[in-house]
């Protein structure tokens, strides 16, 4: 697609219930990322893809969280057993993985999770 | 280790001009960025600058670097309140596998007082 798109745009979950966040990056862009920004905090690294494989799962802030990207595209941000201290946005960015130059991460408009 | 510090908060009059800072500590970054949020939305890329130069200028956006120091300044000039957002600061590292991973800062905001 012409961006990066995440939906649902905005989300209000119960405690305790599972979630599920998605992200289709730009065509072509073989390197996609999930981000967390809290309020009045920077971004938190989560997870990064390369293709469907995930070389860096460090960000994952427990075993609640997990993520998938099937095809090379669409990836999928599962949070389990939601806790209020998940209510956050979660940005997703894609990129072409290897670069020369100044090109930088194209970001989609996130998803604000509410965990009430 | 990859540590990219800001200031929280910034408040400025339209029409002045704006400086944002920026520290970081890995000094093998590549590029360093700068991207705007503004509310609602998600980053978009500002600009960006090249490890080997010192300064960059694009209208009224200047980026400084100091590689010495591992310090990036953005100057807007003239502010508007269009200006107003959050700026993200950036590096970009190369992982163990080649890739490309970009650290960003905490953010600061920027107010434009009209």
């Amino acid at each position: 697609g012409a961006g990066v798109s995440q939906s649902p745009s905005n989300k209000v979950t119960e405690k305790g219930k599972d979630v599920e966040l998605r992200c289709d990056p730009i065509s072509g862009h073989t390197a996609l990322y999930w981000y967390r920004q809290s309020l009045g905090q920077g971004l938190e690294f989560l997870i990064y893809f390369q293709g469907n494989s995930a070389p860096d799962k460090s960000g994952l802030p427990s075993d609640r969280f997990s993520a998938e990207r099937t095809g090379g595209s669409v990836s999928t941000l599962t949070i389990q057993r939601t806790q209020q201290e998940d209510s956050a946005v979660y940005l997703c960015a894609s990129s072409l993985s290897r670069v020369a130059g100044g090109y930088g991460y194209t970001f989609g408009s996130g998803t604000r999770l509410t965990v009430v | 280790g990859e540590d990219v510090e800001q200031s929280l908060f910034l408040s400025v009059r339209e029409g002045d001009s704006s400086v944002i800072n920026c520290t970081y500590t890995d000094s093998s970054s590549t590029y360093l960025y700068w991207y705007k949020q503004e509310p609602g939305a998600g980053l978009q890329l500002l600009t960006y600058i090249f490890s080997n130069m010192d300064m960059k200028q694009d209208q009224r956006l200047t980026v400084l670097l100091n590689k010495k120091d591992k310090h990036l300044s953005l100057r807007i000039a003239d502010t508007q309140t269009g200006d107003s957002a959050i700026y993200f600061c950036a590096e970009r590292l190369e992982d163990s596998g080649g890739y490309q991973k970009v650290t960003f800062g905490t953010g600061t905001k920027l107010q434009v007082i009209p």
